[in-house]
């Protein structure tokens, strides 16, 4: 059971453009949206996480934009550049501890 | 941030035997560590989620006894593979928290198995 919906699986985008990749959950009990970015060979790692209670979060060229009611939550890059291509993953988690629940993945390619 | 630290990164083996994949939290004690198997071009699957010094808890469908977690201590966990078979080819990603609540899940850079 895919918990996690994420799209699209896969985006290019100009260098300079936003990307913007979106998931959708259907737990109401996640409290916690972290989104991980992935290189090949190399683990994920943390770029940038929600909580419900707030509907947007910058850092830096990234954020995330989030809408309860609808059970929704985006990824934004700005200013896209070659050195972001790579695999972004949303995640979502419950309360009391790390268990995390992965979308599909969003295979992303800045070209020049 | 924390750093978690995998090894090996890469390990080739021949079927039917076995390997061991370490996980260790370099600069801080991890309570709970979890164990991911990532298919190409997939997302990561959580196999299980060990607590030190008691048994990990295995998701539904992952082989308790094929997949053998060892958590023995706060800056520790291995991952065996028992009696690996081609299928079992994969990349293995651990991740550490520390334990209290709300905290970031640290990942460590993964370790590719190939199962000859």
């Amino acid at each position: 059971q895919q918990q996690v919906k994420q799209s699209p699986q896969s985006l290019i985008v100009q260098k300079g453009g936003i990307s913007i990749i979106n998931c959708a959950y259907e737990n109401t009990a996640f409290d916690y949206f972290p989104w991980y970015q992935q290189f090949p060979g190399k683990g994920p790692a943390l770029l940038i996480a929600i909580r419900p209670d707030v509907s947007e979060k910058k850092e830096g060229r990234f954020t995330i934009s989030f809408n309860k009611s609808a059970k929704q939550f985006s990824l934004h890059i700005m200013d896209s550049q070659p050195g972001d291509s790579a695999t972004y993953f949303c995640a979502a988690r419950t309360g009391g501890g790390n268990k995390l629940t992965f979308g599909t993945g969003t295979q992303l390619k800045v070209e020049l | 941030g924390a750093v978690v630290s995998q090894h090996p990164s890469w390990v080739i083996c021949k079927s039917g035997t076995s390997v061991k994949i370490e996980c260790r939290s370099l600069d801080f004690q991890a309570t709970t560590m979890f164990w991911y198997r990532q298919f190409p071009k997939q997302s990561l699957m959580l196999m299980a989620t060990s607590n030190e010094g008691s048994k990990a808890t295995y998701e539904q469908g992952v082989e308790k006894d094929k997949f053998l977690i060892n958590h023995a201590s706060l800056t520790l966990s291995t991952l065996t593979v028992t009696s690996a078979h081609p299928e079992d080819s994969s990349f293995y990603i651990c991740s550490a928290e520390t334990g209290t609540s709300n905290t970031e899940a640290f990942f460590g850079q993964g370790t590719r198995l190939t199962v000859v």
